[in-house]
């Protein structure tokens, strides 16, 4: 069983730019979840995709969007990226059954540098 | 609004010694409430949910509705306990997870 993994690890953008973040989910689950964690605090969710649809959003400005594909894999994109979007971002995976959220499987997260 | 509060960011004790981290939550309705752990490397984790009412690495954690708390315990502490924790609640079947900042929890031998 391949857990949730997140791809790059680390960027550097500077503000104004677009940025795509990658997650895999964890064999199995149907549902992905989108954190932002700032420095010192802890993470705040951004939106969730199940079946391909968005399935709830935080508040987020329409700027943060997502995408989630058949295979489950999901990306985060970020548009016109201001100082404040530095941050890492988590990726979460679960499996939706009955309306009803199981456990959330966290990534490792993608650290965003936006300069 | 949905909140959780975490007071202490920092919490250390000694091995053995027993160790509560605390957990205040807002919330209109019957929230479901979580502890959620981060070892040193590692990613974060469940540790575990209050409808569950199971002790996971010898921790507990009992819903106070009267006081709006769910505290973390564990009667005694072990060095490989140390980590940062978080408290998080739900509405039951809602997609989305509300943090508290986090306790960093430091076992000294």
């Amino acid at each position: 069983e391949t857990g949730v993994t997140q791809s790059p690890t680390h960027l550097i953008k500077t503000r104004g730019q677009q940025v795509t973040l990658r997650c895999s989910s964890q064999s199995g689950h149907n549902t992905v979840s989108w954190y932002q964690q700032a420095l010192g605090q802890g993470p705040q969710f951004i939106f969730q995709y199940y079946r391909e649809e968005e399935n709830g959003r935080g508040n987020f400005p329409p700027r943060f969007s997502g995408l989630q594909f058949p295979n489950y894999s999901s990306e985060l994109n970020v548009n016109a990226l201001e100082l404040d979007d530095s941050a890492l971002y988590l990726c979460a995976s679960s499996t939706r059954r009955d309306s009803t959220n199981e456990k959330l499987f966290f990534g490792s997260g993608t650290q965003l540098s936006v300069l | 609004a949905q909140r959780v509060t975490q007071p202490e960011k920092l919490l250390s004790v000694f091995k053995g010694a027993p160790v509560e981290l605390k957990c205040n939550y807002s919330y209109s309705g019957s929230p479901e409430l979580f502890w959620y752990v981060q070892y040193s490397r590692q990613r974060l984790q469940l540790l575990l949910r209050h409808i569950s009412r199971e002790s996971i690495k010898g921790f507990t954690a009992d819903l106070n509705k009267g006081e709006t708390s769910f505290h973390l315990k564990k009667p005694f502490a072990q060095e490989e306990d140390s980590a940062m924790y978080y408290c998080a609640l739900t509405q039951g079947g809602s997609e989305k997870l509300v943090f508290g900042k986090g306790t960093k929890l430091t076992v000294n031998p």
